[in-house]
Protein backbone atom coordinates (compact mmCIF):
# COMPACT_ATOMS: atom_id res chain seq x y z
CA UNK A 1 0.00 0.00 0.00
CA UNK A 2 1.83 2.62 -1.36
CA UNK A 3 1.81 6.32 1.26
CA UNK A 4 0.71 9.39 -0.18
CA UNK A 5 2.82 12.53 -0.24
CA UNK A 6 2.39 15.57 0.17
CA UNK A 7 2.56 18.07 -1.65
CA UNK A 8 3.87 16.95 -5.17
CA UNK A 9 5.79 19.79 -5.51
CA UNK A 10 7.74 22.83 -3.91
CA UNK A 11 9.23 26.03 -5.23
CA UNK A 12 11.20 28.14 -2.42
CA UNK A 13 13.78 30.97 -2.08
CA UNK A 14 16.95 30.37 -0.51
CA UNK A 15 16.49 30.52 2.98
CA UNK A 16 12.76 29.86 3.33
CA UNK A 17 11.14 26.39 5.14
CA UNK A 18 9.26 23.41 3.84
CA UNK A 19 7.24 20.85 5.44
CA UNK A 20 6.94 17.32 3.24
CA UNK A 21 3.99 15.15 4.81
CA UNK A 22 4.03 10.90 4.23
CA UNK A 23 0.72 9.89 5.07
CA UNK A 24 -0.77 5.81 5.40
CA UNK A 25 -4.01 4.70 6.28
CA UNK A 26 -2.96 2.20 8.60
CA UNK A 27 -0.19 1.81 11.31
CA UNK A 28 3.68 1.74 10.13
CA UNK A 29 6.47 0.10 11.03
CA UNK A 30 9.02 2.43 10.13
CA UNK A 31 9.70 5.59 8.17
CA UNK A 32 12.58 6.05 5.85
CA UNK A 33 13.12 9.56 3.80
CA UNK A 34 15.36 10.11 0.82
CA UNK A 35 16.75 12.65 -1.32
CA UNK A 36 17.19 11.98 -4.68
CA UNK A 37 18.85 14.94 -7.53
CA UNK A 38 18.01 13.56 -10.98
CA UNK A 39 20.04 11.16 -12.53
CA UNK A 40 21.41 10.03 -9.19
CA UNK A 41 20.87 7.87 -6.46
CA UNK A 42 18.85 8.03 -3.86
CA UNK A 43 20.52 8.91 -0.64
CA UNK A 44 19.33 8.38 3.11
CA UNK A 45 18.47 11.25 5.25
CA UNK A 46 17.07 9.72 8.02
CA UNK A 47 14.71 6.27 9.86
CA UNK A 48 12.04 6.76 12.26
CA UNK A 49 11.30 3.98 14.13
CA UNK A 50 8.69 5.19 17.31
CA UNK A 51 5.31 7.04 17.86
CA UNK A 52 6.04 10.34 18.75
CA UNK A 53 9.98 10.28 17.47
CA UNK A 54 11.47 13.40 15.93
CA UNK A 55 15.14 13.32 15.01
CA UNK A 56 17.82 14.71 12.63
CA UNK A 57 19.04 18.74 13.15
CA UNK A 58 18.26 22.32 13.25
CA UNK A 59 18.17 22.05 9.37
CA UNK A 60 16.73 18.57 8.17
CA UNK A 61 14.05 16.93 10.47
CA UNK A 62 11.59 14.42 10.76
CA UNK A 63 8.74 13.56 12.60
CA UNK A 64 6.67 10.12 12.94
CA UNK A 65 3.01 10.78 15.05
CA UNK A 66 2.03 8.82 17.57
CA UNK A 67 -0.50 6.57 15.76
CA UNK A 68 2.55 5.90 13.33
CA UNK A 69 0.33 6.96 10.25
CA UNK A 70 2.00 10.04 9.45
CA UNK A 71 5.77 11.37 8.67
CA UNK A 72 6.85 14.82 7.97
CA UNK A 73 9.89 16.06 6.54
CA UNK A 74 11.07 19.93 8.08
CA UNK A 75 13.69 21.57 5.94
CA UNK A 76 14.46 24.81 7.48
CA UNK A 77 16.56 27.77 5.78
CA UNK A 78 16.84 25.58 3.10
CA UNK A 79 19.77 26.08 0.40
CA UNK A 80 20.25 25.39 -3.11
CA UNK A 81 21.63 21.98 -2.28
CA UNK A 82 18.39 20.88 -0.79
CA UNK A 83 16.84 20.78 -4.54
CA UNK A 84 15.81 17.29 -5.38
CA UNK A 85 13.07 15.17 -5.24
CA UNK A 86 12.51 13.27 -1.61
CA UNK A 87 10.85 10.47 -1.20
CA UNK A 88 9.38 9.04 2.08
CA UNK A 89 9.51 5.06 2.50
CA UNK A 90 7.89 2.75 4.85
CA UNK A 91 7.10 -0.36 5.96
CA UNK A 92 3.97 -1.91 6.31
CA UNK A 93 5.16 -4.38 9.04
CA UNK A 94 8.46 -6.05 10.27
CA UNK A 95 8.76 -7.97 6.47
CA UNK A 96 11.71 -5.79 5.60
CA UNK A 97 9.61 -4.72 2.11
CA UNK A 98 9.97 -0.83 1.87
CA UNK A 99 7.16 0.71 -0.23
CA UNK A 100 7.96 4.40 -1.39
CA UNK A 101 5.55 7.54 -2.03
CA UNK A 102 5.37 9.20 -5.38
CA UNK A 103 7.90 12.00 -4.37
CA UNK A 104 7.97 15.71 -3.93
CA UNK A 105 10.07 17.69 -5.62
CA UNK A 106 11.66 20.25 -4.04
CA UNK A 107 13.07 23.57 -6.15
CA UNK A 108 14.90 26.10 -4.31
CA UNK A 109 15.75 29.13 -6.02
CA UNK A 110 18.61 31.89 -5.75
CA UNK B 1 34.87 0.90 2.31
CA UNK B 2 33.63 1.29 -1.16
CA UNK B 3 29.90 1.53 -1.58
CA UNK B 4 27.41 -0.31 -3.28
CA UNK B 5 28.27 -1.12 -6.74
CA UNK B 6 26.32 -1.95 -9.96
CA UNK B 7 27.02 -2.96 -13.54
CA UNK B 8 26.87 -1.38 -16.45
CA UNK B 9 25.74 2.00 -15.64
CA UNK B 10 24.15 2.40 -18.85
CA UNK B 11 22.66 -0.87 -21.11
CA UNK B 12 21.22 -0.98 -24.25
CA UNK B 13 19.58 -3.78 -25.39
CA UNK B 14 17.13 -4.66 -28.33
CA UNK B 15 14.01 -5.95 -27.80
CA UNK B 16 14.43 -9.80 -27.30
CA UNK B 17 17.53 -10.04 -25.79
CA UNK B 18 18.56 -10.39 -22.49
CA UNK B 19 19.77 -7.84 -20.00
CA UNK B 20 22.07 -8.73 -16.88
CA UNK B 21 21.87 -6.02 -14.31
CA UNK B 22 25.02 -6.50 -11.50
CA UNK B 23 25.22 -5.28 -7.99
CA UNK B 24 28.14 -6.01 -5.37
CA UNK B 25 26.39 -4.97 -1.66
CA UNK B 26 29.06 -2.97 0.52
CA UNK B 27 31.21 -5.25 2.35
CA UNK B 28 29.31 -6.87 5.24
CA UNK B 29 26.19 -6.46 4.02
CA UNK B 30 24.10 -9.56 3.38
CA UNK B 31 21.00 -8.08 1.96
CA UNK B 32 19.91 -6.88 -0.78
CA UNK B 33 17.23 -4.84 -2.56
CA UNK B 34 16.17 -4.31 -6.39
CA UNK B 35 13.99 -1.33 -7.03
CA UNK B 36 12.92 -0.57 -10.86
CA UNK B 37 12.66 3.79 -11.47
CA UNK B 38 10.59 5.10 -14.61
CA UNK B 39 11.04 8.59 -15.84
CA UNK B 40 9.71 11.11 -13.46
CA UNK B 41 8.69 8.67 -11.30
CA UNK B 42 9.33 7.02 -7.70
CA UNK B 43 11.10 3.74 -6.60
CA UNK B 44 9.07 0.85 -7.16
CA UNK B 45 10.41 -2.43 -4.84
CA UNK B 46 11.22 -5.24 -6.67
CA UNK B 47 12.78 -8.30 -4.68
CA UNK B 48 14.61 -8.17 -1.58
CA UNK B 49 17.26 -11.51 -1.15
CA UNK B 50 19.86 -12.35 1.50
CA UNK B 51 22.41 -14.77 0.77
CA UNK B 52 21.41 -17.65 -1.50
CA UNK B 53 17.96 -17.09 -0.77
CA UNK B 54 15.06 -14.84 -2.38
CA UNK B 55 13.12 -13.53 0.76
CA UNK B 56 10.54 -11.22 -1.05
CA UNK B 57 9.81 -11.28 -4.72
CA UNK B 58 6.54 -9.60 -4.77
CA UNK B 59 7.40 -6.52 -6.83
CA UNK B 60 8.74 -8.85 -9.86
CA UNK B 61 6.54 -9.52 -12.85
CA UNK B 62 5.93 -13.29 -12.86
CA UNK B 63 7.21 -13.48 -16.25
CA UNK B 64 10.49 -12.43 -17.71
CA UNK B 65 12.49 -11.39 -14.45
CA UNK B 66 14.79 -13.54 -12.22
CA UNK B 67 16.87 -12.28 -9.40
CA UNK B 68 19.63 -14.06 -7.42
CA UNK B 69 22.27 -13.83 -4.68
CA UNK B 70 25.03 -16.79 -4.78
CA UNK B 71 26.82 -17.14 -1.97
CA UNK B 72 29.93 -15.83 -4.02
CA UNK B 73 29.47 -12.73 -6.29
CA UNK B 74 27.18 -10.21 -6.72
CA UNK B 75 23.68 -10.21 -7.15
CA UNK B 76 22.06 -10.52 -10.48
CA UNK B 77 19.04 -9.19 -12.09
CA UNK B 78 18.07 -10.68 -15.40
CA UNK B 79 15.03 -10.07 -17.78
CA UNK B 80 14.99 -12.24 -20.30
CA UNK B 81 13.53 -10.94 -24.30
CA UNK B 82 13.03 -7.94 -22.82
CA UNK B 83 10.76 -4.99 -24.41
CA UNK B 84 10.60 -0.98 -24.54
CA UNK B 85 8.59 -0.81 -21.16
CA UNK B 86 11.54 -2.37 -19.36
CA UNK B 87 12.92 0.60 -20.37
CA UNK B 88 13.88 2.56 -16.87
CA UNK B 89 16.75 2.85 -14.21
CA UNK B 90 16.88 0.42 -11.99
CA UNK B 91 18.69 0.55 -8.47
CA UNK B 92 19.90 -2.04 -5.68
CA UNK B 93 20.21 -0.86 -2.48
CA UNK B 94 22.09 -3.28 0.35
CA UNK B 95 22.00 -3.07 4.25
CA UNK B 96 24.08 -4.77 6.83
CA UNK B 97 20.12 -6.19 8.79
CA UNK B 98 16.97 -6.61 7.98
CA UNK B 99 15.52 -3.14 5.79
CA UNK B 100 12.68 -1.70 8.22
CA UNK B 101 15.42 -1.01 10.94
CA UNK B 102 18.42 -0.13 9.05
CA UNK B 103 19.63 2.66 6.53
CA UNK B 104 19.82 0.74 2.64
CA UNK B 105 22.85 1.97 0.64
CA UNK B 106 21.86 2.62 -2.47
CA UNK B 107 24.05 1.79 -5.45
CA UNK B 108 24.67 4.67 -8.92
CA UNK B 109 22.03 2.42 -10.51
CA UNK B 110 22.42 0.84 -13.91
CA UNK B 111 19.82 2.85 -16.54
CA UNK B 112 18.48 0.49 -19.19
CA UNK B 113 17.29 1.32 -22.33
CA UNK B 114 15.46 -1.21 -25.32
CA UNK B 115 15.61 0.07 -28.73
Amino acid sequence: QQPVQSPQAVILREGEDAVINCSSSKALYSVHWYRQKHGEAPVFLMILLKGGEQKGHEKISASFNEKKQQSSLYLTASQLSYSGTYFCGTENSNTGKLIFGQGTTLQVKP
Amino acid sequence: NAGVMQNPRHLVRRRGQEARLRCSPMKGHSHVYWYRQLPEEGLKFMVYLQKENIIDESGMPKERFSAEFPKEGPSILRIQQVVRGDSAAYFCASSPFRQGVDEQYFGPGTRLTVT
